[in-house]
């Protein structure tokens, strides 16, 4: 199946300070997902993006399908942005499913 | 438009029970997705069924495990003589037709005494 490593493991940030965390795939992707899972455990989905360019509020995202890695922009962190962010990626061989990468740890300190 | 619901948000039980964990797809929604998260690691496929039909099973374990997704009412995922290794939280997600994005619920935490 396809592989998903993420990096950084861990990051940790100063409040205000810009970030890129790497999502790199070892397939064709249809589908790929950024997520935000927060303190207390909850999955937000920050950004549907198999391929392209995306921007919302102080988070962007490109996928470059490829060659197989997408990147996730923090701009001006804020301690609300702590939590894990996971990327997810499905292929048309593996049907619907999500693989999900092991995620990227943040912790931004005020 | 109101998400993907989860109940309960908690759950416990001792070994030997019998856990239901229920999944109320996103109102239009017919793909629901299980998955489950161990503690300290990334999320893993478990499930995929559209009403009343499991489309991938490939993530569920061999034993123990079952999954439906009836004409009516919400998705079970139902776990048999529970383990400790079973304490974990599990996630639904759910899709539209047609597209891929999968949308999370707020998840199940399942604790095994």
């Amino acid at each position: 199946g396809i592989q998903v490593e993420q990096s950084p493991p861990d990051l940790i940030l100063q409040e205000g300070a810009n970030s890129t965390l790497r999502c790199n795939f070892s397939d064709s992707v249809n589908n790929l997902q950024w997520f935000h899972q927060n303190p207390w455990g909850q999955l937000i989905n920050l950004f549907y993006i198999p391929s392209g360019t995306k921007q919302n509020g102080r988070l962007s995202a490109t996928t470059v399908a490829t060659e197989r890695y997408s990147l996730l922009y923090i701009s001006s962190s804020q301690t609300t942005d702590s939590g894990v962010y996971f990327c997810a990626v499905g292929g048309r061989a593996a049907g619907n499913k999500l693989t999900f990468g092991g995620g990227t740890r943040v912790l931004v300190k005020p | 438009n109101a998400g993907v619901m989860q109940n309960p948000r908690h759950l416990v039980r001792r070994r030997g029970q019998e856990a239901r964990l229920r999944c109320s797809p996103m109102k239009g929604h017919s793909h629901v997705y299980w998955y489950r998260q161990l503690p300290e690691e990334g999320l893993k496929f478990m499930v995929y069924l559209q009403k009343e039909n499991i489309i991938d099973e490939s993530g569920m374990p061999k034993e123990r495990f079952s999954a439906e997704f009836p004409k009516e009412g919400p998705s079970i995922l139902r776990i048999q003589q529970v383990v400790r290794g079973d304490s974990a939280a599990y996630f639904c997600a759910s899709s539209p037709p047609g597209t891929e994005t999968q949308y999370f619920g707020p998840g199940t935490r399942l604790l095994v005494l």
